[in-house]
């Protein structure tokens, strides 16, 4: 059982440049989350999914883009990197909101924008 | 608004010592309290959830609506304490899970 697998583990980019950060769980979790991780900031929030087909906002949406079109796969895209986007980024899922359920996580990606 | 303040980012003990780290939040509806831990070069998991009231590790947390305060105690610190410790609130109006911004513990021999 993988649980949260998040691909790659490092990247590095230019200002300007665009990737996808890849999240698949094999748990058959419905709520999947994206957070970033800066020094001194703790988690943020980025975008998170419910359910195949359905995404919303988190507290740091901007700059970033995501899809849901299974239950396995959560994508977060970056269209135009910048400096500001240098963190580490977790995904990750959980069943439901059910009371007190709680969340697995990835290992992260490392991300550089120079 | 769902807001979690942990208002330490450091905190030092010495082995053998008690440890409080601090958590308070706001949240307007019925909230869920968790507290997650990260230590080196593993991944975030979590560490108790209040409605368990459970002692993991030796840990404790208490959530007190009237404080909205939810502190994560151990009387006896060990070496192997030393990690981040994340607060994180939920609750039953919202698909939200947010986080505080960490504490370091260390805790020296």
């Amino acid at each position: 059982n993988a649980g949260v697998t998040q691909t790659p583990k490092f990247r590095i980019l230019k200002i300007g440049q665009s990737m996808t950060l890849q999240c698949t769980q094999d748990m058959n979790h419905n709520y999947m989350y994206w957070y970033r991780q800066d020094p001194g900031m703790g988690l943020k929030l980025i975008y998170y999914s419910v359910g195949a087909g359905i995404t919303d906002k988190g507290e740091v949406p901007n700059g970033y883009n995501v899809s849901r079109s299974t239950t396995e796969d959560f994508p977060l895209r970056l269209e135009l990197a910048a400096p500001s986007q240098t963190s580490v980024y977790f995904c990750a899922s959980r069943w439901d909101r059910a009371y007190n359920e709680k969340l697995f996580f990835g290992s992260g990606t490392q991300l550089s924008v120079l | 608004a769902q807001r979690v303040t942990q208002p330490e980012k450091l905190l030092s003990v010495f082995k053998g010592a008690p440890v409080e780290l601090k958590c308070n939040y706001s949240y307007s509806g019925s909230p869920e309290l968790f507290w997650y831990v990260q230590y080196s070069r593993q991944r975030l998991q979590l560490l108790l959830r209040h409605i368990s009231r459970e002692s993991i590790k030796g840990f404790t947390a208490d959530l007190n609506k009237g404080e909205t305060s939810f502190h994560l105690k151990k009387p006896f610190a060990q070496e192997e304490d030393s990690a981040m410790y994340y607060c994180a609130l939920s609750g039953r109006n919202t698909d939200k899970l947010i986080f505080g911004t960490g504490t370091r513990l260390q805790v020296f021999p």
